[in-house]
């Protein structure tokens, strides 16, 4: 099964509005990423927040980290239209080999 | 700077066939990383390569390879495709295997198998 696991699976809502997705993983963790796809494009980084770490900014993303509850979020705010895409979080626990991905949480922003 | 670059950009084939998917990474990324991403998943990673050598593998069967050459680029193998094998592949680097470097994605190839 998946390390990381979005929720939720699908998030509507207003432009202007926030979203929030969270992303749970099963083991220890040197950093965990957030990435945003479009339409079955590529992958496009947002944020790497390392297992020291507990909360960073970009811009009008929030990425906040949890060791003890093995949980992360993302906090989208004042969403625009141009959000509308699938985001993932990806975990990684070693220096090398793979980094393990959720099946992601689609995000529709309406305007 | 250009970032990863992947081709073809899209690619059919029929079963039975072999196929070579073929990545660029951002300048000066050494390390670089495939990625199988069937609809409505998230990706699966298939190999990691560093310096010419492979430094992971994902749970993948025999039929798929890949190479790193000296220039850091890299190609995907995947041999007696089946129906299975369509998907995204995506390619990714990074500037090295400290797990502190962010990884970036290319735009994929997507493989049609028919």
């Amino acid at each position: 099964s998946q390390q990381g696991e979005e929720d939720p699976q699908a998030l509507s809502i207003q432009e202007g509005e926030n979203a929030t997705m969270n992303c749970s993983y099963k083991t220890s963790i040197n950093n965990l990423q957030w990435y945003r796809q479009n339409s079955g494009r590529g992958l496009v980084h947002l944020i790497l927040i390392r297992s020291n770490e507990r909360e960073k900014h970009s811009g009008r993303l929030r990425v906040t980290l949890d060791t003890s509850k093995k949980s992360s979020s993302l906090l989208i705010t004042a969403s625009r239209a141009a959000d509308t895409a699938s985001y993932f979080c990806a975990t990684k626990n070693t220096n090398a080999g793979k980094s393990t991905f959720g099946d992601g949480t689609t995000l529709t922003v309406k305007p | 700077d250009a970032g990863v670059t992947q081709s073809p950009t899209h690619l059919i084939k029929t079963r039975g066939q072999q196929v070579t998917l073929r990545c660029s990474p951002i300048s000066g990324h050494k390390s670089v990383s495939w990625y199988q991403q069937v609809l409505g998943q998230g990706p699966q990673f298939i190999f990691q390569y560093y310096e010419k050598e492979e430094r992971g593998r994902g749970n993948f069967p025999d039929r798929f390879s890949a190479r790193q050459f000296p220039n850091y680029s890299s190609e995907l193998n995947v041999n007696a495709l089946l129906l299975g094998d369509s998907a995204l592949y995506l390619c990714a680097s990074s500037l090295d295997l400290a797990y502190s470097y962010e990884q970036y994605f290319g735009p994929g190839t997507r493989l049609t198998v028919t």
